[in-house]
C-alpha cells in the first residue's frame, strides 16, 4: 500500500490567496484526520471525517478554513484567504476505522508570505 | 480538555543506554493512547498503540507502559542506537462518544550519540 498521499508537499502563497490540500487517505479507512503543526502549539486536530462524513470541526480555527470529503478516496483541506499565521505543517492521516492506529502521511509544508 | 504533557523536551544520551520517556494527561478517561516518532521533515510514524484496558505493549527494542488512573505513560528504548535519534510524541483518543482525534504532546527530542 502506498500509504497515505498528500499533495503538494510544498506550497508558498501570498496573503489573501487561496489554497488548496489534497489527501488520499490508505484504501479501506474509514476515518479521515487533518491535523496542523507548528513549533508554538505542536501537533492539534483541525477535523475528522468517519464516513465521509464531518464529525468533528471544532479545532477549525476560523470560517477561512473548510474541509470536504466527496468520497472515500479523496479529501481537501481549503484556506481562503490565507494569512502569515496559516504557515505551518498540514498533516492528513487515516485509520480503518474508530480508535485504530492512524497513520500519517507526509505532510504539506504551507508558507505564506 | 485533555492535556498531554512530555518530560523531558530534549534528551541526549550515549549509544547503548537503556531510556524512558514520559508522557502524562490530565483526564484519565481515555480511548486508547499512541506512541509516534517523527523524523526531521517527516511524517509521523507509529511506534506502539494501547488501549485503555491494557498495561503495557512492546515492539521489539520498545516497551510502553499505561497507568490510566494515574494519567501516565512511559516509553522504555532498550539498548538505544544512533538511528532512534527522533522527536517521539504520545498522543491519546479521549474515551466517550466525541471525536476521536488525537490530543499529542509537545514531543520529546532524543539525540543518541555514536
Amino acid at each position: 500500500d502506498a500509504g497515505v498521499i498528500q499533495s503538494p508537499r510544498h506550497e508558498v502563497t501570498e496573503m489573501g490567496q487561496e489554497v488548496t490540500l489534497r489527501c488520499k487517505p490508505i484504501s479501506g479507512h474509514n476515518s479521515l484526520f487533518w491535523y496542523r503543526q507548528t513549533m508554538m502549539r505542536g501537533l492539534e486536530l483541525l477535523i475528522y471525517f468517519n464516513n465521509n462524513v464531518p464529525i468533528d470541526d471544532s479545532g477549525m480555527p476560523e470560517d477561512r478554513f473548510s474541509a470536504k470529503m466527496p468520497n472515500a478516496s479523496f479529501s481537501t483541506l481549503k484556506i481562503q484567504p490565507s494569512e502569515p499565521r496559516d504557515s505551518a505543517v498540514y498533516f492528513c492521516a487515516s485509520s480503518s476505522q474508530r480508535g485504530d492506529t492512524q497513520y500519517f502521511g507526509p505532510g504539506t509544508r504551507l508558507t505564506v508570505l | 480538555k485533555q492535556e498531554v504533557t512530555q518530560i523531558p523536551a530534549a534528551l541526549s544520551v550515549p549509544e547503548g543506554e537503556n531510556l524512558v520517556l514520559n508522557c502524562s494527561f490530565t483526564d484519565s478517561a481515555i480511548y486508547n493512547l499512541q506512541w509516534f516518532r517523527q523524523d526531521p521533515g517527516k511524517g509521523l510514524t507509529s511506534l506502539l498503540l494501547i488501549q485503555s484496558s491494557q498495561r503495557e505493549q512492546t515492539s521489539g527494542r520498545l516497551n510502553a507502559s499505561l497507568d490510566k488512573s494515574s494519567g501516565r505513560s512511559t516509553l522504555y528504548i532498550a539498548a538505544s542506537q544512533p538511528g532512534d535519534s527522533a522527536t517521539y510524541l504520545c498522543a491519546v483518543i479521549s474515551g466517550g462518544g466525541g471525536a476521536d482525534g488525537l490530543t499529542f504532546g509537545k514531543g520529546t527530542h532524543l539525540i543518541i550519540q555514536p
